[in-house]
């Protein structure tokens, strides 16, 4: 099993509501990404964490709380989002900090 | 600072032509390098690394990079280009003294004509 799995594919959310992204993998990673990607551009890490401690934040506002449950798992926490934070959304994990990443489909956020 | 620069933002070839995707870097000690692939919509297709030893690297898909340290490079090539190559395409430098994280060019886009 290879894959980073990401829930939902795609959300539509008003600036008052809160929500949830949530990642998934089972290759044994110990180290998971959130990553944030507007149309035409790279993507833009967030978050790291690396045996389920947060490990990097890259300044992230606050209206994004990442949370890792156990190893396989990392959720993405909304609230209060802004219509400028509407990007893809794309969670990875590696086996080990700085090796290769493997990405999910991403998630498509809407703010309306 | 460290940095990835793609020359070329978007590039079109014709079906079976060859194909090379620039990459530069800078970056003060020895580097990850890699490429990715995304198609619209999609997330991020790892097409192959380096990390040491050989500096001609094969990855997936038909596609080869090579690892120039005098030139500070890491060009993605392709001999035969296939429509389903279109997409945008990646390099990043790995950071493996800074926590995982991963420096991404801006990306070149790939258009195959037919």
């Amino acid at each position: 099993d290879t894959e980073v799995t990401q829930t939902p594919k795609h959300l539509v959310m008003g600036m008052t509501n809160k929500k949830s992204l949530k990642c998934e993998q089972h290759m044994g990673h110990r180290a998971m990404y959130w990553y944030k990607q507007k149309a035409k551009k790279p993507p833009e890490l967030m978050f790291v964490y690396s045996y389920e401690k947060l490990s990097i934040n890259e300044s992230v506002p606050s209206r994004f709380s990442p949370e890792c449950p156990n190893s396989s798992l990392l959720n993405l926490h909304l609230h209060a989002l802004q219509p400028e934070d509407s990007a893809l959304y794309l969670c990875a994990s590696s086996q080990q900090e700085a090796g290769e990443l493997f990405f999910g489909e991403g998630s498509r956020l809407t703010v309306l | 600072a460290q940095s990835v620069t793609q020359p070329d933002i978007h590039i079109t070839v014709s079906e079976g032509a060859s194909l090379e995707l620039r990459c530069n870097y800078s970056y003060g000690a020895t580097p990850y390098l890699f490429w990715y692939v995304q198609s619209p919509g999609q997330g991020l297709q790892l097409l192959l690394k380096y990390f040491s030893g050989d500096t001609l690297v094969q990855g997936i898909k038909g596609f080869e990079a090579e690892f120039k340290r005098s030139q500070s490079s890491f060009n993605l090539r392709k001999p035969s280009v296939h429509w389903s190559d279109a997409a945008e395409y990646f390099c990043a430098v790995g950071q493996y003294n800074q926590g995982g994280k991963l420096i991404f060019g801006q990306g070149t886009e790939l258009s195959v004509k037919p």
